[in-house]
C-alpha cells in the first residue's frame, strides 16, 4: 500500500509563480490535511476537507487554495507565491473526520520561493 | 490556538527517563502525540481521549488531565531510536481541527 502520496517532492518557485501541490490518498480515508511546518517549528494547518465535496479553513489559510478532487485527491493552489511561503508542507489524511482520527502524512513537499 | 509544549529540547542518555509535557488554554477532546525524525514526516504514537486514561506504546506511555487540560509523555529506559522531534496534537470539543504544539527536540547519547 502506497498509504498518502504527494507530489513534487521538491519545489523551486520565483515570486509571484503559480502552482499546485498534489495529494493522493489510497486508503479509503473521509479526512485530508494540508500542513505547513517551518524550520524548527510546529506543523500548522493550512486547510482540511472533513469529508469529500467539503473543505474548510485551517490556522494559515491566507495565500492558498484547495480543492477535494474526489475522495482520494487533495491539491493545494499557491496562486502568487511568496517567499513567506518558504516551508514543509505534508498532506495527511484520517479514517474520521475529527473526534479523535490518527493522521497518517505523505513524505512532504519541500518548497523553496526565491 | 496552539497547545504549548516543554521542555524545548531534552538530552538523555540511553536509559535515562524523559517526560515531555503539552498543556492547551481551551477543553479538549482528545490530544495526539507523534515522532518525526529528522527530513521525515511526523508518525503516529497514540491518542488520548478525554476521561484520563493512560496509554502505553513499547516503553513509551502517556496520560491527559482533562480538567487540567494537559497531557504527558513518558519515555522510559531511552533507547538510541527514541531520538526525533515529539509533538502534541489537539482537539477541542467541535472536534474538527488538530493543532499541534512547536515541539520537543529529544536526543538520545550512547
Amino acid at each position: 500500500n502506497a498509504g498518502v502520496t504527494q507530489t513534487p517532492k521538491f519545489q523551486v518557485l520565483k515570486t509571484g509563480q503559480s502552482m499546485t501541490l498534489q495529494c493522493a490518498q489510497d486508503m479509503n480515508h473521509n479526512s485530508m490535511y494540508w500542513y505547513r511546518q517551518d524550520p524548527g517549528m510546529g506543523l500548522r494547518l493550512i486547510y482540511y476537507s472533513a469529508s469529500e465535496g467539503t473543505t474548510d479553513k485551517g490556522e494559515v489559510p491566507n495565500g492558498y487554495n484547495v480543492s477535494r478532487l474526489n475522495k482520494r485527491e487533495f491539491s493545494l493552489r499557491l496562486e502568487s507565491a511568496a517567499p513567506s511561503q518558504t516551508s514543509v508542507y505534508f498532506c495527511a489524511s484520517s479514517p474520521i473526520g475529527g473526534q479523535g482520527g490518527k493522521l497518517f502524512f505523505g513524505s512532504g513537499t519541500q518548497l523553496s520561493v526565491l | 490556538q496552539q497547545p504549548v509544549q516543554s521542555p524545548q529540547a531534552v538530552i538523555l542518555r540511553e536509559g535515562e527517563d524523559a517526560v515531555i509535557n503539552c498543556s492547551s488554554s481551551k477543553a479538549l477532546y482528545s490530544v495526539h502525540w507523534y515522532r518525526q525524525k529528522h527530513g521525515e514526516a511526523p508518525v503516529f504514537l497514540m491518542i488520548l481521549l478525554k476521561g484520563g486514561e493512560q496509554k502505553g506504546h513499547e516503553k513509551i506511555s502517556a496520560s491527559f488531565n482533562e480538567k487540567k487540560q494537559q497531557s504527558s509523555l513518558y519515555l522510559t529506559a531511552s533507547q538510541l531510536s527514541y531520538s526525533g522531534t515529539y509533538f502534541c496534537g489537539t482537539e477541542n470539543n467541535a472536534g474538527n481541527m488538530l493543532t499541534f504544539g512547536g515541539g520537543t527536540r529529544l536526543m538520545v547519547k550512547p
